[in-house]
């Protein structure tokens, strides 16, 4: 099975700064990937999804991809104290989407 | 208001019963999943189907069985539920290949 592998955290960064958020997978062949955040408690919901080399940009968030080197990130740019939350990472593999742990991650005010 | 829904939200259940928790979706997608989720864990896939009459198994073994009459329904069961079953379960749906979509979880507790 593909794996996907993310630091568990937890990311601690004051408010207003920069959150970088990594992912690498095992599988060159992936093709999609996706960026879900999850409030504890709460199920994940979609925040970005990136198909091709290069960065995507949506508000204060930016998702990498860099195929060669097989990982993915999330920037969240202006980092507020609601953006603490568990980031994860997903691919999509024969259909289904596969997850990482997820990283944890606090934003002081 | 396209969307997709699991009840009940919360349930707690004794030993030995068996449960159906319910997942509906009004986005009319083909794919559906039941991910099993443990506080502060990662998720784990244990079903899903690509449309009618279609189930496989994920990546997580699971007692649990689940069937597609209908396109827009999911139901998971337990036959018996036992403690270790406690956990949150999350429905999700999805076109094919492309992102999914969470209902809210069904948080279970056996005693």
């Amino acid at each position: 099975q593909k794996e996907v592998e993310q630091n568990s955290g937890p990311l601690s960064v004051p408010e207003g700064a920069i959150a970088s958020l990594n992912c690498t997978y095992s599988d060159r062949g992936s093709q999609s990937f996706f960026w879900y955040r999850q409030y504890s408690g709460k199920s994940p919901e979609l925040i970005m999804f990136i198909y091709s080399n290069g960065d995507k940009e949506d508000g204060r968030f930016t998702a990498q991809l860099n195929k060669a080197s097989q990982y993915v990130s999330l920037l969240i740019r202006d980092s507020q104290p609601s953006d603490s939350a568990t980031y994860l990472c997903a691919l999509l593999d024969q259909g289904n989407l596969i997850f990482g742990k997820g990283t944890k991650l606090s934003v002081k005010p | 208001e396209a969307d997709i829904y699991q009840t009940p939200r919360y349930l707690v259940i004794g030993t030995g019963k068996k449960i159906t928790l319910e997942c509906s979706q009004t986005m009319g997608h083909d794919k559906m999943y039941w991910y099993q989720q443990d506080p502060g864990m990662e998720l784990h896939l244990i079903h899903y189907s690509y449309g009618v009459n279609s189930t496989e198994k994920g990546d997580l073994s699971s007692e649990s069985t689940v069937s597609r009459i209908r396109t827009e329904h999911f139901p998971l069961t337990l036959e018996s539920a036992r403690p270790s079953h406690t956990s949150q379960y999350l429905c999700a749906s999805s076109e094919l290949g492309l992102e999914a979509f969470f209902g809210q979880g069904t948080r279970l507790t056996v005693v």
